[in-house]
């Protein structure tokens, strides 16, 4: 059964760092894309970043030289480096699996950030 | 900036038909754009529909379709169900200047 798991999220003071985790099984990271998706408390979904299964990585314009998608085939999971957090990245992640139309979702990980 | 626009709000009737729309701000909406729809109901994960425009995913039922219509990603639903009221979501793909993809805002369907 396909499954992915996130964790790592809490909260954390402007300015820090979190990393966080997707945990995948009934596949391999290394040969799917991965996704992470964000909504902010009542708002929309929102594109983070995606790593495709040979390695390049793309983000959405307002994280990018922030935050670094990255892998671990060994794990089988999946990572987020989220460095200089904004009060604006506080929101529900989500991890995906990207291959057909985002097509496996986990169920989130929250992160706040405040002081 | 990328937008992606979808109606707010809709009202259905149950056993009715539904269409939702997906409209970028660069232009027609194609297949490659490749539209994506989710439903999202509260308190849950999205779970993915549509895929690539028009093809459903294998727990999707047959009363769920995606096309394009008029320029923009469509998804259309019927006969609608009570359990069919929830956030729907369209995504779509830009490959220029870089790969992204962009959500839109939502469409809260109420069956009434």
């Amino acid at each position: 059964e396909v499954q992915v798991l996130e964790s790592g999220g809490g909260l954390v003071q402007p300015g820090g760092t979190l990393r966080l985790s997707c945990a995948a099984s009934g596949f391999t990271v290394g040969s799917s894309h991965m996704s992470w998706v964000r909504q902010a408390p009542g708002k929309g979904l929102e594109w983070v970043s995606l790593i495709y299964s040979f390695g390049s990585a793309y983000y959405e314009d307002s994280v990018k030289g922030r935050f670094t998608i990255s892998r671990d085939i060994s794990k089988n999971t999946v990572f987020l480096q989220m460095n200089s957090l904004r009060s604006e990245d506080t929101a529900l992640y989500f991890c995906a699996r990207a291959d057909t139309g985002f097509d496996y979702w986990g169920q989130g990980t929250l992160v706040t950030v405040s002081s | 900036q990328t937008v992606v626009t979808q109606e707010p709000s809709l009202t259905v009737s149950p056993g009715g038909t539904v269409t939702l729309t997906c409209a970028s701000n660069t232009g027609a909406v194609t297949s490659a754009n490749a539209p994506n729809w989710f439903q999202q109901k509260p308190g849950q994960a999205p779970r993915p529909l549509i895929y690539n425009t028009n093809n459903r995913h294998s727990w999707t039922p047959a009363r769920f379709s995606g096309s394009l219509l008029g320029g923009k990603g469509a998804l259309t639903l019927s006969p609608v169900q009570p359990e069919d009221e929830a956030e729907y979501y369209c995504q779509l793909y830009y490959g220029v200047p870089q790969p992204s993809w962009v959500f839109g805002g939502g469409t809260k369907v109420t069956v009434l």
